[in-house]
C-alpha cells in the first residue's frame, strides 16, 4: 500500500469553478509535504511546501492545508482556469526519503 | 535558463538493447535523482546522487546503473532493456542533501518504449 494516497484519481470541472484535491499519508516521521503541478508532457513543478507547524499556505489561486494530526492535506484551487488542467502530485518527505502520490488528473473545461 | 535538461525526449528500443539517458543541470545543485513514472503510480526513485562522487540505490534500482559524471551531469544506463522498463524517466536536481525543504527541479522526461 502506497504511503501517500490521493483522491480523486481524476476530476473534471468547468472553468471558473473551485475544486479541492485530497492527500492522505502514513509517512512517519514527517518532515514536509509538497504539492507539485505536472502539465502533460512536462516534469513536475513545485507549487507549495508545508512543514509540520504550518496548516495553511497560499500561492495565488492555490491554497494548501495540512492537518498533521490526521495526516491529511488538501489543495484548493479557486476560480479555475483552462491552464489549471494538469496532474497534481502530493509528495511527503520523511527523515531520509520522499514518497510520491499517484496524482489527481484535473481537467478544466470551458 | 535551462534548468534540468534530459536527452533524448523519446526512444524506442528492442528487448536486450542497451542505452544511456542523459541529464544535465545548470543550477549548481549538489543532489541529482532519477525517477520512473508509470500509469497509476507515483514517481519511484531509481538512483540518486547526494553529491558529486556519490551514488546510492533508490526504491527500484534493478536493471539500471548510474554515473555522476561531474557536478552537472548524471546519467542512467539500461544494460539490457526489458519490456518492464517501458516508462517515462525523470531526472531531478536539488540544491543540497541537507535541506529537505528545498524543492526538486525536474526535467521534462524521457519517454522510453521497449518492444
Amino acid at each position: 500500500k502506497n504511503q501517500v494516497e490521493q483522491s480523486p484519481q481524476s476530476l473534471i470541472i468547468l472553468e471558473g469553478k473551485n475544486c479541492t484535491l485530497q492527500c492522505n499519508y502514513t509517512v512517519s516521521p514527517f518532515s514536509n509535504l509538497r504539492w507539485y503541478k505536472q502539465d502533460t508532457g512536462r516534469g513536475p513543478v513545485s507549487l507549495t511546501i508545508m512543514t509540520f507547524s504550518e496548516n495553511t499556505k497560499s500561492n495565488g489561486r492555490y491554497t494548501a492545508t495540512l492537518d498533521a494530526d490526521t495526516k491529511q492535506s488538501s489543495l484548493h484551487i479557486t476560480a479555475s482556469q483552462l491552464s489549471d488542467s494538469a496532474s497534481y502530485i502530493c509528495v511527503v518527505s520523511g527523515n531520509n526519503d520522499m514518497r510520491f502520490g499517484a496524482g489527481t488528473r484535473l481537467t478544466v473545461k470551458p | 535558463n535551462a534548468g534540468v535538461t534530459q536527452t533524448p525526449k523519446f526512444q524506442v528500443l528492442k528487448t536486450g538493447q542497451s542505452m544511456t539517458l542523459q541529464c544535465a543541470q545548470d543550477m549548481n545543485h549538489n543532489s541529482m535523482y532519477w525517477y520512473r513514472q508509470d500509469p497509476g503510480m507515483g514517481l519511484r526513485l531509481i538512483y540518486y546522487s547526494a553529491s558529486e562522487g556519490t551514488t546510492d540505490k533508490g526504491e527500484v534500482p534493478n536493471g539500471y546503473n548510474v554515473s555522476r559524471l561531474n557536478k552537472r551531469e548524471f546519467s542512467l544506463r539500461l544494460e539490457s532493456a526489458a519490456p518492464s522498463q517501458t516508462s517515462v524517466y525523470f531526472c531531478a536536481s536539488r540544491e543540497g542533501p541537507g535541506d529537505r525543504n528545498q524543492p526538486q527541479h525536474f526535467g521534462d522526461g524521457t519517454r522510453l518504449s521497449i518492444l
